[in-house]
């Protein structure tokens, strides 16, 4: 498929459980984005990749939260120590670029729903 | 975190109708996007908006990019069944040109 995909689509974990969230973004898109979208709400950015380095990671909620990305391509975002208001959609976008023109318009994945129970 | 005020937060329509909702902020952006969400899936990207004033049209859609710079509108004309979904603005600051600040999302019912 050509376009950002995500996995797992749906994941239901334990309140303290650690996750992993895996985003494979459009090939030959260099920027990364990740985004939450609670129930009924908008998308709150948590953090931007231009290539494998992150200059903005300024909406992630707190230090459980992490993300990397190797190779210029796939993507990972890791909870540590889940609580229930993580529970969300985690959405992940890819751009041709970045700063704001048309190249940098942000195509979106699916989504991972992450349930804690 | 910032965020941009949607409105309204749902509309309930027959079809055949036009739609209007807007958004506002207290900041200036300098980029103004619209989205539509289905069920399951990403939002999907309508029209992008890059400079004050611009009036741009996709279809039956048409959005503003107000003078201000701190307000959008987006305009359905002659609304379908395929038309329901929740709509979201986005926005980028001069600031944060990267990432995108979203409105909370205009939910449209059409009645058949």
């Amino acid at each position: 498929g050509a376009g950002v995909s995500q996995s797992p689509s749906n994941k239901v974990t334990e309140k303290g459980k650690d996750v992993e969230l895996r985003c494979d973004p459009i090939s030959g898109h260099t920027a990364l984005y990740w985004y939450r979208q609670s129930l009924g709400q908008g998308l709150e950015f948590l953090i931007y990749f231009q290539g494998n380095s992150a200059p903005d990671k300024s909406g992630l909620p707190s230090d459980r939260f992490s993300a990397e990305r190797t190779g210029g391509s796939v993507s990972t975002l890791t909870i540590q120590r889940t609580q229930q208001e993580d529970s969300a959609v985690y959405l992940c976008a890819s751009s041709l670029a970045s700063g704001g023109a048309v190249a940098d318009t942000q195509y979106f994945g699916p989504g991972t729903r992450l349930t804690v129970l | 975190g910032q965020q941009l005020n949607q409105s309204p937060q749902s509309m309930f329509i027959q079809e055949g109708e036009d739609v209007s909702m807007n958004c506002t902020s207290s900041s200036i952006f300098n980029t103004w996007l619209w989205y539509k969400q289905d069920p399951g899936e990403g939002p999907v990207l309508l029209i992008a908006l890059y400079k004050a004033g611009e009036l741009t049209s996709n279809g039956r859609l048409t959005a503003q990019f107000g003078i201000t710079r701190k307000d959008s509108f987006l305009n359905i004309s002659a609304s379908i069944p395929s038309d329901v979904g929740i709509y979201f603005c986005a926005g980028r600051t001069i600031q944060g040109a990267q990432k995108l600040v979203f409105g909370q999302g205009t939910r449209l019912t059409i009645n058949p």
